[in-house]
């Protein structure tokens, strides 16, 4: 099993729908978890991160996290052709352990709103 | 202009050649990362600094070599022993305590002639 999956994409959803980004983890103990954005070509943005179970919002970002399935997700709301990119969730190391400060990225998932 | 500042944004190697990445920032922050991202793949972490004169290897780390003698400068070099250079090198920092976000640099892609 990998660290960091995310589920595959690519995924295609019309302008104005939901997009729900997936990723799932297999240290128990990270404390930290993040999403970026990764334009074609350019460098990944920082959109969110979540520590606690729940959600936290952020406009039309939503991330939710579920500790003990150990499971992480984004929702895009009102999604736009602008958001169109690859999405990578990001996971830090439990603390205390030799990881702790480091980030495992998952593989990303291509995301495509259409007009 | 503060910042995460990488250069070359292009650089060729040529075979059985060393060539440095540089990273300068001015964001003050403690702790500096390179990644690198193969095509359609995650980022894979190859050496990170917590702090000046200290750092640490990632998970593929064999090929390349860093220092870190000041705060604002983290340079990558990849050495000849790193047989498949050709990747997007991304440079990233972090400030405050480890479950801080990480925030990248333009990058700098690197290929072999």
């Amino acid at each position: 099993q990998k660290e960091v999956e995310q589920n595959s994409g690519p995924l295609s959803v019309p302008e104005g729908a939901i997009a729900s980004l997936n990723c799932t983890y297999s240290d128990r103990g990270s404390q930290s978890f993040f999403w970026y954005r990764q334009y074609s070509g350019k460098s990944p943005e920082l959109i969110m991160f979540i520590y606690s179970n729940g959600d936290k919002e952020d406009g039309r970002f939503t991330a939710q996290l579920n500790k003990a399935s150990q499971y992480v997700s984004l929702l895009i709301r009102d999604s736009q052709p602008s958001d169109s990119a690859t999405y990578l969730c990001a996971v830090n190391g439990r603390a205390g352990g030799t990881s702790y400060g480091k980030l495992t990225f998952g593989q990303g998932t291509i995301l495509t709103v259409h007009p | 202009d503060g910042g995460i500042t990488q250069s070359p944004k292009y650089l060729f190697r040529k075979e059985g050649q060393n060539v440095t990445l540089s990273c300068e920032q001015n964001l003050n922050h403690d702790a500096m990362y390179w990644y690198r991202q193969d095509p359609g793949q995650g980022l894979r972490l190859i050496y990170y600094s917590q702090i000046v004169n200290d750092f640490q290897k990632g998970d593929i780390a064999e090929g390349y070599s860093v220092s870190r003698e000041k705060k604002e400068s983290f340079p990558l070099t990849v050495t000849s022993a790193q047989k498949n250079p050709t990747a997007f090198y991304l440079c990233a920092t972090r400030t405050g305590n480890s479950n801080q976000p990480q925030h990248f640099g333009d990058g700098t892609r690197l290929s072999i002639l």
